[in-house]
């Protein structure tokens, strides 16, 4: 199963401003949007951000995406404790012709 | 408000079985791609299935093609996922979701539990 490459763990003090990487190639992130999901603990993924690179309704600004090459990145601007939970990147898959998703990150507010 | 409710999911033993339904209201069922996607416990997320709005078209990933069968029923604003052949790493929570690619709006999943 190929995947795109997520750190498995990331953490920040509330308030801190965290980053979570995603490593793709040329026939995923290198070609085609990158959204982001949250799962919360017990719940089903939420979609964080759009193939647009836009937060849906409801999504806080904190949370941002930007992407180089063949590599995305999600920031948490100002860490809140009800943002504990995984994290994944997805992107579509030229190769796979289907959508590709991150190992996951699991985010902790310390 | 969208809302996907899935059901189906059963203990099951290798080699056997299942039918998953998820049924979906808020929406025009038959203007939408259709996902199913899975999460094996402690895992990470995996896109499974997916079929276009008129149900013409149908998707796979390798793992799953050739023992899984997605299909929908417009007028009754469902899709379906026939699982057979199954192996002890199809256990996972079963998710289905709006759209082909983004997944704007999840269910809360149904669980496949496949015995050896």
């Amino acid at each position: 199963q190929s995947v795109l490459t997520q750190p498995p763990s990331a953490s920040g003090t509330p308030g801190q401003r965290v980053t979570i990487t995603c490593s793709g190639s040329t026939s995923n992130i290198g070609r085609n949007p990158v959204n982001w999901y949250q799962q919360l603990p017990g719940t089903a993924p939420k979609l964080l951000i759009d193939s647009s690179n836009q937060r849906p309704s409801g999504v806080p600004d904190r949370f941002s995406s930007s992407k180089s090459g063949t590599s995305a990145s999600l920031t948490i601007s100002g860490l809140q404790s009800e943002d504990e939970g995984d994290y994944y990147c997805a992107a579509w898959d030229d190769s796979l012709s289907g959508p590709l998703f991150g190992g996951g990150t699991k985010l902790s507010a310390l | 408000e969208v809302q996907l409710l899935e059901s189906g999911g059963d203990l099951v033993q290798r080699g056997g079985a299942v039918r998953l339904s998820c049924v979906a209201s808020g929406l025009t069922f038959s203007d939408f791609a259709m996902s199913w996607l899975r999460q094996a416990p402690g895992k990470g997320l995996e896109w499974v299935s997916a079929i276009t709005g008129s149900g013409g078209t149908t998707f796979y990933a390798d793992s799953v093609k050739g023992r899984f069968t997605i299909s929908r029923d417009n007028s009754k604003n469902t899709v379906y996922l026939h699982m057979n052949s199954l192996r002890v790493d199809d256990t996972a929570i079963y998710f289905c979701a709006k759209g082909f690619g983004e997944f704007p709006y999840w269910g809360q999943g149904t669980l496949v539990t496949v015995s050896s």
